[in-house]
């Protein structure tokens, strides 16, 4: 059965402190893994990871894939009390040979920066 | 432009009664979906449409729960005899296609909470 496991839950850290966030999965159909920020209620899209190796960066965060290991982590470098927020990752892992984006998620990560 | 948007924001409703929550998509997206989220968890999927009809609806828990999209934009969702453990917040999103790859970058409301008394 495909899953997303994210790890760890939580996570509590000071402001300037360095982050990394692991998602791993087992799919049997791999197309693409996605990261979304959410704070409050509506998920923010992050990133969108296709192919193994290549990092993805926006500002302090960036993310990489593993596909032979089946992994991914966002990195969230010298952290800010805005970054606190769940962290999702998730991708179309029981889309099977399906085309449209049927996302399952992850349990999610929630992050809180301390001043 | 303007993002996916949602109403109402919350909703309280007592258990037996009907609701609707309502979802306007990003103009221009051909594919909306559904999820809900329980406190703690990630989204899960419910429906997925693809213009105007369900392409997918596998992820609805019963026949109480019944979406439509009649003119390909926005969407209803609708739950019958509301039961306590259909509290929950209900996300939508859309994506600019529904194919491969584009299908899978999701735009996301802010959702609807509901609580179930």
């Amino acid at each position: 059965e495909d899953k997303v496991v994210q790890s760890p839950l939580s996570l509590v850290v000071h402001e300037g402190d360095t982050v990394t966030l692991n998602c791993s999965y087992e799919v049997t159909n791999f197309r693409s893994l996605l990261w979304y920020k959410q704070e409050k209620k509506a998920p923010t899209f992050l990133f969108m990871l296709t192919s193994s190796g290549i990092e993805k960066k926006s500002g302090r965060l960036s993310s990489i894939l593993d596909k032979k290991e089946l992994f991914s982590i966002l990195n969230i470098t010298a952290t800010q009390t805005g970054d606190s927020a769940v962290y999702l990752c998730a991708g179309p892992f029981n889309a099977g040979g399906t085309s449209y984006g049927k996302l399952t998620f992850g349990q999610g990560t929630i992050l809180t920066v301390h001043p | 432009g303007a993002g996916v948007s949602q109403t109402p924001s919350n909703k309280v409703t007592e258990k037996g009664k009907y609701v609707e929550l309502r979802c306007d998509p990003i103009s221009g997206h051909t594919a909306l979906y559904w999820y809900r989220q329980s406190l703690g968890q990630g989204p899960e999927f419910l429906i997925y449409f693809q213009g105007t009809g369900a392409a997918d609806d596998s992820g609805l828990p019963n026949d109480r729960f019944f979406a439509v999209r009649p003119e390909g934009s926005v969407s209803t969702l609708k739950i019958q005899r509301t039961e306590r453990g259909d509290s929950a917040v209900y996300l939508c999103a859309s994506s600019l296609t529904n194919l491969g790859v584009g299908a899978d970058t999701q735009y996301f409301g802010p959702g609807t909470r509901l609580t179930v008394l």
